[in-house]
């Protein structure tokens, strides 16, 4: 059973261009959430979604940030011109429900993203 | 915020037992403790959890003192691929409960 895969592992782009992440839960799972890891800190999270629902985005930026899981293929997550300092490892995890009683969750290696 | 304490860093010589503590101190009764690892920038892996009775896996053993006001994670023989950083994380077990809320977690250093 493969584990949560996210691609690109990393990405560079330009000031002011998009960026779009993508992660594919593991199999049987249908939640996803986003975590943002700036250097040296810890995860922040950021968005928790389901199949074709945002359930929790509280921790997404006001503006430029935007996600979804499709009810076919990976959950993309989207920033749109980007800046400097959105540069940071973004890490996409999966479960198999959304479990009320413990929070096992499975996380993919990341995408590491630098903004020239 | 993590609602947890932990030392930044901590050395163990390889094959020892390495102990991690954990203070939290504000922990309610209806909230778990988890531990978390992350080994060089790669996504966290989940390590073990508990609420009030002490807890064994493969992994690793979780100590929960009676008052619940810290925890240790005790890795009985660290190698070298368990040298990461260490999160300790409370977690809500209503229902509504799925963020996790990472600190600046215990980097272990495992000395051969």
């Amino acid at each position: 059973n493969a584990g949560v895969m996210q691609n690109p592992r990393h990405l560079v782009r330009r000031r002011g261009q998009e960026a779009r992440l993508r992660c594919s839960p593991m199999k049987g799972h249908s939640h996803v959430y986003w975590y943002r890891q700036l250097p040296e800190e810890g995860l922040k999270f950021m968005v928790y979604l389901q199949k074709e629902n945002i359930i929790d985005e509280s921790g997404m930026p006001k503006e430029r940030f935007s996600a979804e899981f499709p009810k076919e293929g990976p959950s993309i997550l989207r920033i749109q011109q980007v800046v400097r300092g959105d540069s940071a490892a973004y890490f996409c995890a999966s479960s198999p429900q959304h479990l009320s009683s413990y929070n096992e969750q499975f996380f993919g290696p990341g995408t590491r993203l630098t903004v020239l | 915020d993590a609602k947890t304490t932990q030392p930044t860093s901590m050395d163990c010589a390889e094959g020892r037992a390495a102990n991690l503590p954990c203070n939290h101190s504000t922990i309610s009764g209806n909230e778990y403790v988890y531990w978390y690892r992350q080994i060089h920038s790669q996504g966290p892996q989940y390590i073990i959890h508990g609420l009030k009775n002490n807890e064994t896996n493969e992994m690793a053993s979780l100590i929960i003192t009676e008052d619940r006001k810290s925890s240790t994670l005790i890795l009985p023989h660290a190698t070298l691929r368990d040298t990461a950083v260490y999160y300790c994380i409370v977690v809500y077990s209503g229902a509504g409960s799925y963020q996790l809320t990472f600190g600046k977690g215990t980097k272990l250093s495992v000395i051969p």
